[in-house]
């Protein structure tokens, strides 16, 4: 059974500090993506990447996918208010169509 | 509107009774997906579609029952509820590798 870790599992911070979420496992995956949750919303996909050593940046947030596409990280600079929410990663099972997902990493940031 | 949509958003029931949860998309999406959302476990695929009439297991698919006559339509059964079901579902729809996920179904079971 393939599983993701995150962690931390939950970040509390103070507004304009860095910070970076990791997923963690010790399966390949065939991509993996992020998506951050809303409280009362479904997750929303922020971004997906593919291949081993991938770096994508969506304004503040960076994305990175492990050499061996095992792991992945995200980097938020300089966080916002805006950014509170539950950060989900979720890797492709290599073996079928299904979405294995890790159990979030609760983010907030404080004023 | 266009989109993907749940039904109801707040359910409570009784231990025992059946529970039928709607799931709607107008994408016309191949794929569709159950998952329930409990703290601690984050998402857990119940079953999933990849298309009209083709469903499948996901990991935790007992006490729960799908159909798919429609491409737009997912419903989602629990033939007898248990306490064990109270928790959030989400129905989500796919377009290539990315999910697009209903504002999800807040279920209780007494």
């Amino acid at each position: 059974t393939q599983l993701l870790e995150q962690s931390p599992q939950f970040l509390s911070i103070q507004e304009g500090e860095n910070l970076t979420v990791y997923c963690n496992s010790s399966s390949v995956f065939s991509s993996l993506q992020w998506y951050r949750q809303e409280p009362g919303e479904g997750p929303v996909l922020l971004v997906t990447v593919v291949t081993g050593g991938e770096v994508k940046k969506l304004k503040r947030l960076t994305f990175q996918f492990g050499d061996a596409r095992k792991d992945s990280s995200l980097h938020i600079t300089a966080a916002q208010p805006g950014d509170t929410g539950l950060y989900l990663c979720a890797g492709e099972d290599t073996g079928g169509f299904k979405t294995i997902f890790g159990a979030g990493t609760r983010l907030f940031v404080k004023a | 509107d266009a989109g993907i949509t749940q039904s109801p958003r707040y359910k409570i029931t009784e231990t025992g009774r059946q529970v039928t949860l709607m799931c709607h998309q107008t994408w016309s999406h191949s794929y569709m997906f159950w998952y329930r959302q409990d703290l601690g476990h984050g998402l857990r695929l119940i079953y999933y579609s990849a298309a009209a009439d083709i469903t499948d297991k996901g990991e935790v698919p007992d006490g729960y029952v799908v159909s798919r006559s429609k491409t737009e339509n997912f419903p989602l059964t629990l033939e007898s509820a248990t306490r064990s079901q109270t928790s959030v579902y989400f129905c989500a729809s796919s377009a290539l590798d990315e999910q697009y996920f209903g504002p999800g179904t807040r279920l209780t079971v007494t």
